[in-house]
C-alpha cells in the first residue's frame, strides 16, 4: 500500500538551480528512503536516513526528517540535466521485507 | 559486482503464451523482491523471497509464479496474461550477510507487453 504522498507531482527548473521535494507518511517508520528512476529504468537507491536521525547529505544530496510532522524533504543543489528523472520517497515501517513508495515527484532540469 | 541484472530487457507475448522473467544478483542478499510498475506510478510489491523461501506474496494472481532456484536467481513465470499486465517488472535485491535488508538494489527491469 502507498503511504507516502509526495509533492511537488512535476517540477521543472534551469540548470544549476536547487531541486526541492517533499515527502509525507502515515504512520510511525523505521527509516525513510530517496530512490531516483530515469525513464524506463530501474530505480537507484540514493539515501537512507533512519527515523532517530534528522538530516543527510551525500555529495549534492540533502534530506531531512521530521518525525513529528512525518515529513522528509529531498534537496537536489547545482542541478545537472542527468538530474532529470523521478524521485521516489519510501518508508519502512513494517519490521518485514516491505517499503511503501510514495507517487513520486518528476524533475526536469533544463539546460 | 554491485549489480541486479535482468532478462529479457523487453518481452511481448500472446495471452496464451508461457514466459519467464530472469533475475540475478551476485552480491550474497539473502532477499529479492518481484515489483510490477504502470506508466508514472510507484513500484508495487508483488513477491518477496528470504533465504530463497517465498514470505510475501501480496494476493497477486496465479498468472504470475515466482520461483528461487538459488540465492542469487529470481524467476517470474508467466501464463495465461491479461493485456492489462502489461508494466515494467522490476526485480530488487538486499541483505547482505553482515548488513541489513532495509536499501534495495534495484535491476533494469523488463519491459512487458501483452498483447
Amino acid at each position: 500500500s502507498q503511504q507516502g504522498e509526495e509533492d511537488p507531482q512535476a517540477l521543472s527548473i534551469q540548470e544549476g538551480e536547487n531541486a526541492t521535494m517533499n515527502c509525507s507518511y502515515k504512520t510511525s517508520i523505521n527509516n525513510l528512503q530517496w530512490y531516483r528512476q530515469n525513464s524506463g529504468r530501474g530505480l537507484v537507491h540514493l539515501i537512507l536516513i533512519r527515523s532517530n536521525e534528522r538530516e543527510k547529505h551525500s555529495g549534492r544530496l540533502r534530506v531531512t526528517l521530521d518525525t513529528s510532522k512525518k515529513s522528509s524533504s529531498l534537496l537536489i543543489t547545482a542541478s545537472r540535466a542527468a538530474d532529470t528523472a523521478s524521485y521516489f520517497c519510501a518508508t519502512d515501517f513494517s519490521n518485514d521485507y516491505k517499503l511503501s513508495f510514495g507517487a513520486g515527484t518528476t524533475v526536469t532540469v533544463r539546460a | 559486482d554491485t549489480e541486479v541484472t535482468q532478462t529479457p530487457k523487453h518481452l511481448v507475448m500472446g495471452m496464451t503464451n508461457k514466459k519467464s522473467l530472469k533475475c540475478e544478483q551476485h552480491m550474497g542478499h539473502r532477499a529479492m523482491y518481484w515489483y510490477k510498475q504502470k506508466a508514472k506510478k510507484p513500484p508495487e510489491l508483488m513477491f518477496v523471497y528470504s533465504y530463497e523461501k517465498l514470505s510475501i506474496n501480496e494476493s497477486v494472481p496465479s498468472r504470475f509464479s515466482p520461483e528461487c532456484p538459488n540465492s542469487s536467481l529470481l524467476n517470474l513465470h508467466l501464463h495465461a496474461l491479461q493485456p492489462e499486465d502489461s508494466a515494467l517488472y522490476l526485480c530488487a535485491s538486499s541483505g547482505s550477510l553482515a548488513g541489513s535488508y532495509n536499501e534495495q538494489f534495484f535491476g533494469p527491469g523488463t519491459r512487458l507487453t501483452v498483447l
